[in-house]
């Protein structure tokens, strides 16, 4: 059965900082895993998707790198803004199917 | 990309009432998921609702607590029955991609926000 972990819990930095989220997983054998983002109280936003066969993913100051074979990926903050401020939750598919299990998150304070 | 819309987006209830969470996907989609979100926590799963058939709950999740209904492509309910302070949650629908089993991005829903006094 996956589990995922994420480490820290949380991270407090000041404006401008680049910064990396950690995110574990238990099975290597995964099929992609996804970067959320989600505001207080809110749903979850797509910030990423990086599939089993892929190494990493940019979109903008965000870089999402994978290494399977260490069941681990990280996601790359570059110049972190205040409204970076947000819990940022990783998840990868259970097996074979396309339910999600997810960590805990890592509540991301950015310091103006 | 999928556009999903949730209502309520929250709600204060009784206990032992109800409450029916709807969930609107701006295209077709053979699966529907639905999470919990309990305070302080991470998203687990209730249940998966596919278009005609009955929906498949997870370990810890039943249908008389949670009944979903799945009557087209596009939509879901979740009803969270007789309900308790327990059931404080955010709760939220999700949708795969269409490539596949695990093989393309799964979008959320906003959220319901629920709680029971």
């Amino acid at each position: 059965k996956q589990e995922v972990t994420q480490i820290p819990a949380a991270l407090s930095v000041p404006e401008g900082e680049n910064l990396v989220l950690n995110c574990s997983f238990t099975d290597s054998a995964i099929y992609n895993l996804q970067w959320f983002r989600q505001d207080p109280g809110k749903g979850l936003t797509s910030l990423l998707l990086i599939q089993s066969s892929q190494r990493e993913q940019t979109s903008g100051r965000l870089n999402a790198s994978l290494d399977k074979s260490s069941g681990r990926s990280t996601l790359y903050i570059a110049a972190s803004q205040p409204g970076d401020s947000a819990t940022y939750l990783c998840a990868t598919p259970q097996g074979g199917s396309e339910k999600l299990v997810f960590g805990k998150g890592t509540k991301l304070t950015v310091n103006p | 990309s999928a556009v999903i819309s949730q209502k309520p987006s929250r709600d204060i209830c009784q206990r032992g009432t109800s409450l029916t969470i709807q969930c609107q996907v701006d295209s077709q989609v053979t699966m529907m998921f639905w999470y919990r979100q309990q305070p302080g926590q991470s998203l687990t799963l209730i249940a998966t609702a596919n278009q005609g058939s009955e929906a498949t709950y997870e370990s810890g999740f039943v249908i008389d607590k949670f009944p979903i209904s799945r009557p087209n492509l596009t939509f879901s309910t979740l009803t969270v029955s007789n309900m308790s302070p327990e059931d404080s949650s955010i709760y939220l629908c999700s949708v795969g991609g269409s490539g596949g089993a695990g093989s393309d991005t799964q979008y959320f829903g906003p959220g319901t926000r629920l709680t029971v006094l």
